[in-house]
């Protein structure tokens, strides 16, 4: 999906267990977001980020905390799972912002039991 | 709360018509519009981004925006059972994408 990874594909944890999703990209682009997708919701943002340790909080963003150490990776942490985490994660990439549109990663199915 | 809104379907067009979607957006101040399709299970996938009033063809896909009427639209020339898919229709509100909930199109083989 150019450039972009998402890791792991699947996982199945328990309720109050620490969670951390990871986006990796090759396209050496400034911009990355973490969204969730739910039926009868549709693609919700969860945080974003415009640069190397620079993040901000997307529509959904109670229980996540987020980090960017490198431009390629982008990290997505549940500090303590619930079952309405339950989701699809996935995780996009835009060289600008305001402007292009996202370049998604191929998804985190993520359930908590 | 700025919003994205689309008909949820399921749209059933049959196999060579024009498949006909729509969208309507809250935030007048809006100027980049997306459409994506996402088939089940996969990402979604960028189509058509559209800045202008008008039309704007891409091959059997055309996207047409109406900023008066904040109305985007997105045409299917010629439906394919492989155009059977999720659309979600975009549009960037404060320099970040904001989705609708998408519409199912089913092409009748």
């Amino acid at each position: 999906d150019a450039g972009i990874t998402q890791s792991p594909r699947h996982k199945v944890t328990e309720t109050g267990t620490p969670v951390t999703l990871r986006c990796h990209q090759t396209e050496n682009h400034r911009y990355m977001y973490w969204y969730r997708q739910d039926p009868g919701h549709g693609l919700r943002l969860i945080h974003y980020s415009y640069g190397v340790k620079d993040t901000d909080k997307g529509e959904v963003s109670d229980g996540y905390s987020v980090s960017r150490s490198k431009t390629e990776d982008f990290l997505l942490t549940l500090e303590s799972a619930t079952s309405s985490q339950t989701s699809v994660y996935f995780c996009a990439i835009s060289e600008q912002q305001g402007v292009a549109g996202y370049t998604f990663g191929s998804g985190t199915r993520l359930t908590v039991v | 709360q700025k919003e994205v809104e689309q008909n949820s379907g399921p749209l059933s067009v049959p196999e060579g018509a024009i498949a006909s979607l729509n969208c309507t957006y809250s935030d007048r101040g809006s100027q980049s519009f997306f459409w994506y399709r996402q088939y089940s299970g996969k990402s979604p996938e960028l189509i058509m981004f559209i800045y202008s009033n008008g039309d704007k063809e891409d091959g059997r896909f055309t996207a047409q925006l109406n900023k008066a009427s904040q109305y985007v639209s997105l045409l299917i020339r010629d439906s394919q059972p492989s155009d059977s898919a999720t659309y979600l229709c975009a549009v960037i509100v404060d320099d970040k994408i904001i989705f609708g909930k998408g519409t199912r199109l089913h092409i009748l083989p």
